[in-house]
């Protein structure tokens, strides 16, 4: 079974300054998709970024950007010019490339912006 | 585009009442999911439906929970009775295309239940 590990509960950094959430998985499969997720106070989860383990390229969505590691089954987000708005807890999830649709989440990292 | 709709988004009830979650889906998506969310853990699923058919619901407690999705479109998730462990968010999230490699999931802001 796929597992996904989030070993930093939280995590703070200075507002405009740069934070990088880590995630590690275990997965026997080669192909595979890897998420970051957001979830603000409102409960309302969001998808930031998507990785399909096929690509060598790195994902990136304006300031969020992914460090995909294969071979060390190392999946971390970064935040650049961290805003407040980008307070929330982050999940990193993964899901299986054909087959089962469903996620296998860890359990989060509270990020907190100082203003 | 309206998003996942779920209600009521808060419910507290005593241990071994009942309970039920409603959910309303992004129009057109075939796949809808519940996931358990307990403080401090991230999302678990507890079944998914493809249309109005079960596809996989290995992680739903059957002997309390149960979940339909009449006619392809709402879902509604009960539990009978309720224990203390079942306090939790419970997040519904839907999708659209069946049969592709990548349908992204769409979460709706989720009911708080809190057993007492």
């Amino acid at each position: 079974a796929q597992t996904v590990t989030q070993s930093q509960p939280e995590m703070s950094v200075q507002e405009a300054e740069t934070v990088t959430l880590s995630c590690t998985y275990d997965t026997s499969e080669s192909d595979y998709y890897l998420f970051w997720y957001k979830q603000p106070p409102s409960r309302q989860m969001i998808l930031v970024i998507r990785q399909e383990a096929y690509k060598q390229q790195n994902a990136t969505e304006n300031r969020f950007s992914v460090n995909f590691q294969k071979a060390a089954k190392s999946f971390s987000l970064k935040i650049s010019d961290s805003q407040l708005g980008d307070a929330a807890m982050y999940f990193c999830a993964y899901k299986e490339y054909f087959g089962n649709e469903k996620l296998t989440f860890g359990t989060g990292t509270r990020l907190t912006i100082i203003p | 585009e309206a998003g996942v709709a779920q209600s009521p988004r808060y419910k507290i009830i005593e241990k071994r009442q009942s309970v039920a979650f409603w959910c309303n889906p992004i129009s057109g998506h075939a796949t809808l999911y519940w996931y358990q969310q307990i403080l401090g853990q991230g999302p678990k699923l507890l079944i998914q439906f493809q249309n109005n058919g079960v596809v996989d619901d290995s992680q739903l407690p059957k002997d309390r929970f149960s979940a339909e999705r009449l006619k392809g479109v709402d879902s509604t998730l009960k539990i009978q009775p309720a224990k203390l462990e079942d306090s939790a968010v419970y997040l519904c999230a839907s999708s659209l295309v069946e049969g592709a490699s990548y349908n992204e999931q769409f979460f709706g802001p989720g009911t708080r239940l809190t057993v007492l």
